[in-house]
């Protein structure tokens, strides 16, 4: 079976300070993993995901992710927060193969104070 | 080139009763699939379809069920309502046989609430 725990329903950084949000996932086989993000009253959009390339993902809006496999993490981060990354930001993973459906964690609410 | 079409967009509904949600998936995707996001949690995986036929199922009860046409549109049935039927319903498009990194796109959703 898989899961994904993000640690932190809540996160609050002043803009321009490092976010950092964290994602642990379990899986009994290779997984994929994404990061999706959803503003208020919208649908999901995808940031970024790892498929077995190089562990460190960049995705878009300058956020990017790592992979490690060790320590069954795939953490997101931005250097530097701006206003408008305010969202809920969702880490999913799925199982390799086609069109496998995705298992989300529960989510975890950016705040950007200005 | 549109993407995910989801509607209505809010539905206000009766303990009891029943809902048909409509989605239309983005251009050349074929496989559909439903989540429900209940207030303050994640997206949960519904059901899949495919080729009008229901291809994957999570744990959620016969009360819901699900229609592709030839179109490749789709519709999500809920009957018997329930309170904790009350969540935003997403529809996310796909291609089948497109491996599953290719990741999926999800329409807007809609937000079914249940008094």
């Amino acid at each position: 079976a898989q899961s994904v725990t993000q640690l932190g329903s809540h996160v609050s950084v002043s803009e321009g300070a490092l976010v950092l949000l964290r994602c642990n996932y379990s899986s009994s086989v290779p997984p994929y993993l994404f990061w999706y993000v959803q503003y208020p009253n919208q649908g999901l959009q995808l940031l970024l995901k790892y498929t077995s390339a190089a562990t460190l993902v960049k995705g878009i809006n300058g956020f990017e992710a790592e992979f490690k496999k060790s320590e069954t993490s795939f953490h997101l981060t931005k250097p530097s927060a701006h206003m408008s990354d305010a969202a809920e930001y969702f880490c999913a993973v799925s199982k390799r193969g086609a069109t496998n459906k995705l298992i989300f964690g529960t989510g975890t609410l950016l705040a950007v104070q200005p | 080139d549109a993407g995910v079409t989801q509607s209505p967009t809010h539905l206000i509904k009766t303990r009891g009763q029943q809902v048909t949600l409509r989605c239309s998936p983005k251009s050349g995707h074929d496989t559909v699939s439903w989540y429900q996001q209940a207030l303050g949690q994640g997206p949960q995986f519904i059901f899949q379809y495919y080729e009008e036929e229901e291809r994957q199922r999570g744990n959620f009860p016969d009360r819901f069920s699900g229609h592709q046409f030839p179109n490749y549109s789709s519709e999500l049935n809920v009957n018997a309502l329930l309170l904790g039927d009350s969540a935003l319903y997403l529809c996310a498009s796909s291609l089948a046989g497109q491996d599953s990194n290719y990741g999926y796109t999800f329409g807007s959703g809609t937000r079914l609430t249940v008094v």
